[in-house]
């Protein structure tokens, strides 16, 4: 089955504990990205990978790292969680393969809680 | 800065109702709009948008894009309980980024 998986689904943390959001996809797309959603801001991108090797970051990327080794993985890390940072988090994928191809799958989402 | 507006921001009906959600849109180099469905989870891809004028249509759900006025509505007809959901409108612009800009969503609730 064709999909984008996360983990954990939840998590609750403490101030400046590291941690890592996973995210796999299996659908061979070159291009994914992070998302926060909010309540009252609605979904914001944190950072983005256009290939292996190749980040940049979105609108949000304060406090957060993401590395693309390989095709199918994409990791958020937090260095140093802030209470900010409690937010859903999702993963999305997409193929860049042309016009009209760039519809994002989404990961079913990280519930972040820090205190 | 691309910017994407959703009207109304809620909406409650009742069953066999037909309701019109709206997204307008600010975008440099528009390549295309999404619309997707979220209940209590990820966000579920429903209509991609990328030519004025065609409606796409998937069973009670159908979306028109309008490039000119810069605009889309999705149509849901006969709405049933199981419509109700966060309904979001999203645009890719142009560049190296393939970011999808969101609006905050119209929250639908279909009562019985």
């Amino acid at each position: 089955e064709a999909q984008v998986t996360q983990n954990p689904r939840y998590l609750i943390t403490v101030t400046g504990k590291k941690l890592t959001v996973t995210c796999s996809q299996n659908m061979n797309h070159e291009y994914m990205s992070w998302y926060r959603q909010d309540p009252g801001l609605g979904l914001r991108q944190i950072y983005y990978s256009m290939n292996v090797e190749v980040t940049d970051k979105g609108d949000v990327p304060e406090g957060y790292k993401v590395s693309r080794k390989e095709k199918r993985n994409f990791p958020l890390i937090l260095e140093s969680p802030s209470p900010n940072q409690t937010s859903l988090y999702f993963c999305a994928s997409s193929k860049l393969a042309g016009a009209g191809q760039e519809t994002q799958y989404f990961g079913p989402g990280t519930r972040l809680l820090v205190l | 800065e691309d910017k994407v507006v959703q009207s109304p921001l809620s909406l409650v009906v009742h069953e066999g109702d037909t309701v019109t959600l709206n997204c307008s849109y600010e975008v440099t180099n528009f390549r295309s709009l999404l619309w997707y469905k979220q209940e209590k989870k990820a966000p579920t891809f429903l209509f991609m948008l990328t030519s004025s004028g065609i409606e796409k249509k998937s069973g009670r759900l159908s979306s028109i894009l309008d490039k000119k006025e810069l605009f889309s509505i999705l149509n849901i007809t006969a709405t049933q309980t199981g419509d109700s959901a966060i309904y979001l409108c999203a645009v890719v612009g142009g560049g190296s980024n393939y970011k999808l800009t969101f609006g905050k969503g119209t929250l639908l609730t279909v009562n019985p």
